[in-house]
C-alpha cells in the first residue's frame, strides 16, 4: 500500500491555467507538508498543515493555495500559472509530538512543467 | 549561503570503495535527517538522528552537535547506491512544528 501518494504524477499546462495536485496519506500522521524541487534539486518548503491547521507558510505567492479538508489530505491549488512554477512538488507527511522530531515520508513528486 | 552545506556536491566512486558524504550547518538544530532520491523517483528517509550513531545495512550515518557536522557513509558501495543524498535539518523552532531545512544534495554515482 502507498503510504503518501499524490497525483497527478506529471503535469503539462499552459502558462495562465489553474491547476491542482492532491495528495493523500494513509499513515495515520497529523502533519502534511508540500516542498517544492528546482530544477537544481534543491528542496524548499511551501507549507505544513497539522490537523486541518496551516502552520507553516515560507513566503509563497498567494496564487499557491493549500487545502486541507482532512488530516490526511493536503492539495494544492495553483492560480495563473508562471514558468517559473515548472518544479518537481512533494507531498509530506509525518506523526509530529510536541518537541519531538519524526521521519518525514515523501509522496512519489508531482512534475509540473509549464510551457 | 546555506543553512545547510553539503560535500561534495558530485562524487563517483567505484564499485566496493568506502563513500563518505559531508554535511555541515550553521542553526540550531534538533534534528538530522539524511534523505536519498533515485533518479526520476521519490524521496526516501535514511536516517533521522540528534546525536551519536546510527546504522542500517552498509549505511552508517554520525552526528557532532558540537562541531555541527554529520558524516554519511556507505560501505561496499555498489551501482544500486547511484542517487541524490541529501541532509536535511529540523531547526529549533520550538511548538509541535518540523520544518526542515534541506542541503543542496550529493550526486553519487557508482561505476561497476
Amino acid at each position: 500500500d502507498t503510504a503518501v501518494s499524490q497525483t497527478p504524477k506529471y503535469l503539462v499546462t499552459q502558462m495562465g491555467n489553474d491547476k491542482s495536485i492532491k495528495c493523500e496519506q494513509n499513515l495515520g500522521h497529523d502533519t502534511m507538508y508540500w516542498y517544492k524541487q528546482d530544477s537544481k534539486k534543491f528542496l524548499k518548503i511551501m507549507f505544513s498543515y497539522n490537523n486541518k491547521e496551516l502552520i507553516i507558510n515560507e513566503t509563497v505567492p498567494n496564487r499557491f493555495s493549500p487545502k486541507s479538508p482532512d488530516k490526511a489530505h493536503l492539495n494544492l491549488h495553483i492560480n495563473s500559472l508562471e514558468l517559473g512554477d515548472s518544479a518537481v512538488y512533494f507531498c509530506a507527511s509525518s506523526q509530529v509530538k510536541e518537541m519531538s522530531n519524526q521521519p518525514q515520508h515523501f509522496g512519489d513528486g508531482t512534475r509540473l512543467s509549464i510551457l | 549561503k546555506n543553512e545547510v552545506e553539503q560535500s561534495p556536491q558530485n562524487l563517483t566512486a567505484q564499485e566496493g570503495e568506502f563513500i563518505t558524504i559531508n554535511c555541515s550547518y550553521s542553526v540550531g538544530i534538533s534534528a538530522l535527517h539524511w534523505l536519498q532520491q533515485h533518479p526520476g523517483g521519490g524521496i526516501v528517509s535514511l536516517f533521522m538522528l540528534s546525536s551519536g550513531k546510527k546504522k542500517h545495512g552498509r549505511l552508517i550515518a554520525t552526528i557532532n552537535i558540537q562541531e555541527k557536522h554529520s558524516s554519511l557513509h556507505i560501505t561496499a558501495s555498489h551501482p544500486r547506491d547511484s542517487a541524490v543524498y541529501i541532509c536535511a535539518v529540523n531547526g529549533n523552532y520550538g511548538g509541535a512544528t518540523n520544518k526542515l531545512i534541506f542541503g543542496t544534495g550529493t550526486l553519487l554515482a557508482v561505476q561497476p
